[in-house]
């Protein structure tokens, strides 16, 4: 049972915009810049897309971008894509060192 | 480019030990602190054990103290894991990672460990 909670699916068409939400708590998520977000496509390794909360590595597209709210932090994929279609997990680097479950993303 | 192999993976009886490797290039690994983290069939990636650049320090997920052992080789820039009283719960792709800012910003392709009778 993860510490970080995040919807199971969210979905959208090509060119729109999705949020994707990680909630914990002031102990993890609400505590310092640590939050990163990995992609994932079946069968091949996590990709870091954003870390310390809103920084996108390079290689990154800028279609990819992190923000935070109290316990809640946000990965927003804008300009939808077919090849944006994989899990994404979040992760916090305070508290527990704990995944979120996932958040499977479908395009329509 | 940074590349990160690992090997050492296969079936294993419960209670027995298997040792993970993961040669690194690419980077100076020295620089760099270096996880193991682990994936189970259908589940989301859980991180497993840290070393500190120059070995001096590990840290170690909970549920694996004190029968995991993280350990790294600068001179061969290679990390390890030994992984010794395994349980079926254990079962699971285990990937070497790089640690960058409190994130992982490579990953190997991951090695399969079974832990079954």
């Amino acid at each position: 049972q993860s510490a970080l909670t995040q919807p199971a699916s969210v979905s959208g068409s090509p060119g729109q915009s999705i949020t994707i939400s990680c909630t914990g708590t002031s102990s993890d998520v609400g505590s310092y810049n640590l939050v990163s977000w990995y992609q994932q496509h079946p069968g091949k390794a996590p990709k870091l897309m954003i870390y310390e909360d809103n920084k996108r590595p390079s290689g990154v597209s800028n279609r990819f971008s992190g923000s935070k709210s109290g316990n809640t932090a946000s990965l927003t994929i804008s300009g939808l894509q077919a090849e944006d279609e994989a899990d994404y997990y979040c992760y916090s680097h305070a508290g527990s060192y704990v995944f979120g479950p996932g958040t499977k993303v479908t395009v329509l | 480019e940074v590349q990160l192999v690992e090997s050492g993976g296969g079936l294993v009886q419960p209670g027995g030990s298997r040792r993970l490797s993961c040669a690194a290039s690419g980077f100076t690994f020295s620089d760099y602190y270096m996880s193991w983290a682990r994936q189970a069939p259908g589940k989301g990636p859980e991180w497993v054990a840290n070393i500190k650049p120059d070995g001096s320090e590990q840290y170690y997920m909970d549920s694996v103290k004190g029968r995991f052992t993280i350990s790294r080789d600068n001179a061969k820039n290679s990390v390890y894991l030994q992984m010794n009283s395994l349980r079926v719960d254990d079962t699971a792709l285990y990937y070497c990672a790089r640690a960058h800012m409190s994130s992982w910003d490579n990953w190997g392709q991951g090695t399969l460990v079974t832990v079954s009778s």
